[in-house]
């Protein structure tokens, strides 16, 4: 089945740091989801992208869908200690309209 | 606001128990999922549903069962549980299959012991 890369693993930033991620995938997708779970809580949403190409934010997250329509990318600028949590991104199949999630990046802030 | 409420937040319980999760969610949704979270592997999909009384399995669906008797209502049940079924159950609704997003409940932290 389809399945999404996402990277890095895990990441480790001082305050203030920017930070990118990004999923990729061999298939295409016809919308891409970006969440964040913070610590014991479920994932909510944070931007969606449904259409190639297409660049959004959300205060200061930015995210662009990829005009491959195989990856995505998020980035965070001026990170602040409440963007500590796991990201994940997630597809929508174009084939039956399931959503399949990355396996997450968990973003760790130093002091 | 809209919700979707998972009865426990934490459970503990013994091997061979029988075990119902319950999810409610009061946002008139058609769809209603149950995933697993586990690090490292992610968020994995074990029953959804598209309709009252209407199930599918998902990527890891043995051991589990579901049942969906109201709309707004999804129960994740593990008939016998075993110890590899400590895990986080996240439960989510969304309101169409396309082009939505997903609203996520808070999680049951099960351990079986």
């Amino acid at each position: 089945g389809q399945q999404l890369n996402q990277s890095p693993q895990s990441m480790f930033i001082q305050e203030g740091e920017d930070v990118s991620m990004n999923c990729t995938s061999s298939s295409i997708f016809n919308t891409w989801l970006w969440y964040k779970q913070d610590p014991g809580e479920g994932p909510v949403l944070l931007i969606a992208l449904y259409k190639a190409g297409e660049l959004t934010s959300n205060g200061r997250l930015t995210a662009q869908f990829g005009i491959t329509r195989k990856d995505s990318f998020l980035n965070i600028s001026a990170s602040i200690p409440s963007d500590v949590g796991i990201y994940f991104c997630a597809g929508q199949t174009p084939r039956d309209d399931k959503i399949i999630f990355g396996k997450g990046t968990r973003l760790h802030i130093l002091p | 606001d809209v919700k979707v409420t998972q009865s426990s937040r934490y459970l503990v319980k013994r091997t061979g128990e029988k075990v119902f999760l319950e999810c409610v969610q009061d946002m008139d949704h058609e769809n209603m999922f149950w995933y697993r979270q586990d690090p490292g592997l992610g968020l994995r999909l074990i029953y959804f549903s598209y309709d009252v009384k209407m199930k599918e399995k998902g990527d890891i669906p043995e051991g589990y069962s579901v049942s969906r008797e109201k709309k707004e209502r999804f129960s994740l049940i593990l008939e016998s549980a075993s110890t590899n079924q400590t895990s986080m159950y996240l439960c989510a609704s969304s309101v169409d299959r396309v082009d939505s997003g997903y609203t996520f409940g808070s999680g049951t932290r099960l351990t079986v012991v």
